[in-house]
């Protein structure tokens, strides 16, 4: 079955250190791949996504991700992380041309201690 | 602040009440979505209208029943709720026109159903 995996269910780092959240992806072929966060209360607000091209993707907030097929894996770096970071994020992936049927992983929660 | 509004941010509602849930956006986007989030899980997509017609039904129960009057507006229909019902209702939209690689969904803050 196409899927995402998030193996990590919750991550603790310091206010600024360097960030790296997992993702794993199940597809045929190279899938939309996208990052979102979520803060308590809130909808999801997307960091950045991947279809195609270079494989290390700028986003917002200072976050960036690399897709590396050979891994099948599109993980979540940010070099130093600010406590406003705190939230719940999400690895999300569709098959080429069906962009708008995302299939969400199970989430990571982010802690960030003082 | 998000470009999709949902309202009302908070539903209670009992088994036998109906109630509407709204969702507007004024991006121009021609495709929206509903999801559903129980707590401490990843969204769900529910239903998915592109060009005011439902081109994706995942399965959901006839208790929920989608709407899309307009390219702006999508409402969720509820009657005869469950307590397992009770999620986060996601609004989301994209441009439908522009192609993929331009057409990441925009996410609403929710609405939070509690049923009784």
């Amino acid at each position: 079955a196409q899927s995402v995996t998030q193996p990590d269910i919750h991550i603790t780092v310091s206010e600024g250190a360097s960030l790296e959240l997992r993702c794993n992806y199940s597809y045929g072929a190279t899938p939309y791949l996208f990052w979102y966060v979520q803060s308590p209360g809130q909808g999801l607000q997307l960091l950045l996504k991947y279809f195609s091209g270079d494989t290390l993707v700028q986003g917002i907030k200072g976050f960036e991700a690399e897709f590396k097929r050979s891994q099948s894996s599109f993980n979540l770096r940010k070099p130093s992380v600010h406590w406003s970071d705190a939230a719940e994020y999400f690895c999300a992936g569709a098959n080429t041309g069906t962009a708008s049927k995302l299939t969400f992983g199970t989430g990571t929660r982010l802690q960030v201690t003082l | 602040d998000t470009e999709v509004t949902q309202t009302p941010k908070h539903l209670v509602m009992g088994m036998t009440n109906k109630k509407s849930l709204k969702c507007e956006q004024h991006m121009g986007h021609r495709a929206m979505y509903w999801y559903k989030q129980k707590a401490k899980k990843p969204p769900e997509l529910m239903f998915v209208y592109s060009y005011e017609k439902l081109s994706i039904n995942e399965s959901v129960p006839s208790r929920f029943s989608p709407e899309c009057p307009n390219s702006s507006l999508l409402n969720l229909h509820l009657h005869a709720l469950q307590p397992e019902d009770s999620a986060l209702y996601l609004c989301a939209s994209s441009d439908a026109q522009s192609g993929p690689d331009n057409s990441p969904l925009h996410f609403g803050n929710g609405t939070r159903l509690t049923v009784t």
